[in-house]
């Protein structure tokens, strides 16, 4: 798998449910970043967790990071309609000089 | 406080011509990165820039590519004789410092004929 890969590539619920997503990455890192990008549109910054960080919540999100498994998840609680976009995890790797390294991306839909 | 600004927003060139992409970053802010997105992929890495300085440049084709961010203006993403292939979404971001969030312009969707 590639660096920063989500999990699932796409997903569709019902507004009010819960939307969960995963990331996996392959090298140590300093910190990882999760973006929104409608679709057409730019990026938009949700949260960043450090590696020495386990749980990070803002509003209605809820990330967490295990980095024995190289691994992260998005909780979107409560979702609705206008969370629908696509979703992508961004890691900075120690020793990278701070480039991002960006997976595919989840598709989530919300559907009314 | 005006976030990350790119333009033109849509670009559209004949292969053989040159495409210009500018990006001035957030207000405070003295690092630059340019990525590219193909449909349906996630981003991809290009280039870092500070101030006058090319710091990672590692992403960036070996040709026809090149980047400057001046002392006074917004950062340049240049392609000369753009090909079908460069066709994509080039994002640039900006942060405050090299460790913390990298925000992100609206994009230059690059058309090539």
């Amino acid at each position: 798998s590639q660096q920063g890969e989500e999990d699932p590539q796409a997903l569709s619920i019902q507004e009010g449910e819960n939307a969960t997503m995963n990331c996996s990455y392959k090298t140590s890192i300093n910190n990882l970043q999760w973006y929104r990008q409608n679709s057409g549109r730019g990026l938009v910054h949700l949260i960043l967790i450090r590696s020495n960080e386990r749980e990070k919540h803002s509003g209605r999100l809820r990330v967490t990071l295990d980095t024995s498994k190289k691994s992260s998840s998005l909780l979107i609680t409560a979702s609705r309609a206008a969370d629908t976009a696509s979703y992508f995890c961004a890691t900075d790797e120690k020793g990278g000089g701070n480039k991002l390294t960006f997976g595919t991306g989840t598709q989530l839909k919300v559907e009314l | 406080n005006a976030g990350v600004m790119q333009n033109p927003r849509h670009l559209v060139r004949r292969r053989g011509q040159e495409a210009r992409l500018r990006c001035s970053p957030m207000k405070g802010h003295s690092h630059v990165y340019w990525y590219r997105q193909l449909p349906e992929e996630g981003l991809k890495f290009m280039v870092y820039l500070q101030k006058e300085n090319i710091i990672d440049e590692s992403g960036m084709p070996k040709e026809r590519f090149s980047a400057e961010f001046p002392k006074e203006g917004p950062s340049i993403l240049r392609i000369q004789q753009v090909v079908r292939g460069d066709s994509a979404a080039y994002f640039c971001a900006s942060s405050s410092d090299r460790v913390y969030e990298q925000f992100f312009g609206p994009g230059t969707r690059l058309t090539v004929l």
